[in-house]
């Protein structure tokens, strides 16, 4: 089942902050985060497991909440090479195929 | 990590036409996935190639549209079948190494019908 992302696009300045969220209807194993820039395959950015973890990546940090079935995606100071649309994957259970959200995407200006 | 190489990186075909994609890893991996991206869209699940068995496919997506074979844990190919417009996507393999973690992506194949 197709986890659900919001905001569908965002235009920011550089050095400003961005949240994306990622929700589904299913229980969840983990929460995956992708950027892909136009003309490229996707590239991981972090994986989320159950228990409610939130993780950092640089400037680029995510959480899980899993009672809710939720989870986002903070970008802080944004840079231009955050430009891209960003996909939440989802998996109910470990080791399977991820069904992504529809994504978001992110435009960083100077 | 895993290297992924994905072949043609893109084609031009005709309607009605089959055309089938390469897919080797050099890792050894249980299970690859084939999804589908068409233009401004999401990641769509294609279907699961195990290897040594049939490859199972999501709602949607048939068989005799989008044969897959799955010779050896290294390699996998996607052939899509009598094709038209429609079909004009990017194409993608991938997988997790040690059935978790990451999804790794090929470069994909963009196909354009005509």
């Amino acid at each position: 089942q197709q986890p659900v992302q919001s905001p569908q696009a965002v235009i920011l300045r550089e050095g400003e902050d961005a949240v994306i969220n990622c929700s589904s209807s299913k229980a969840l194993y983990s929460v995956h985060w992708y950027r892909q820039k136009h003309g490229e395959a996707p590239v991981f950015l972090m994986i989320l497991l159950k228990g409610g973890e939130q993780k950092g990546h640089e400037k680029i940090s995510a959480s899980f909440n899993e009672k809710k079935q939720q989870s986002s995606l903070y970008l802080t100071a944004s840079q231009l090479s955050y430009s891209g649309t960003y996909f939440c994957g989802t998996e109910s259970n470990s080791g399977y195929a991820l069904n992504f959200g529809k994504g978001t995407s992110l435009l960083v200006t100077p | 990590s895993a290297v992924i190489s994905q072949k043609p990186s893109r084609d031009i075909c005709q309607r009605g036409t089959s055309l089938t994609i390469q897919c080797q890893v050099d890792s050894q991996v249980t299970m690859m996935f084939w999804y589908r991206q068409q233009p401004g869209q999401s990641l769509t699940l294609i279907a699961t190639a195990n290897q040594g068995s049939e490859a199972t496919y999501e709602s949607g997506f048939v068989i005799d549209k989008f044969p897959i074979s799955r010779p050896n844990l290294t390699f996998s190919t996607l052939t899509v079948s009598n094709m038209s417009p429609e079909d004009s996507s990017i194409y993608l393999c991938s997988l997790r190494l040690g059935g978790a973690g990451e999804l790794f992506f090929g470069e994909g194949s963009r196909l354009t019908v005509l």
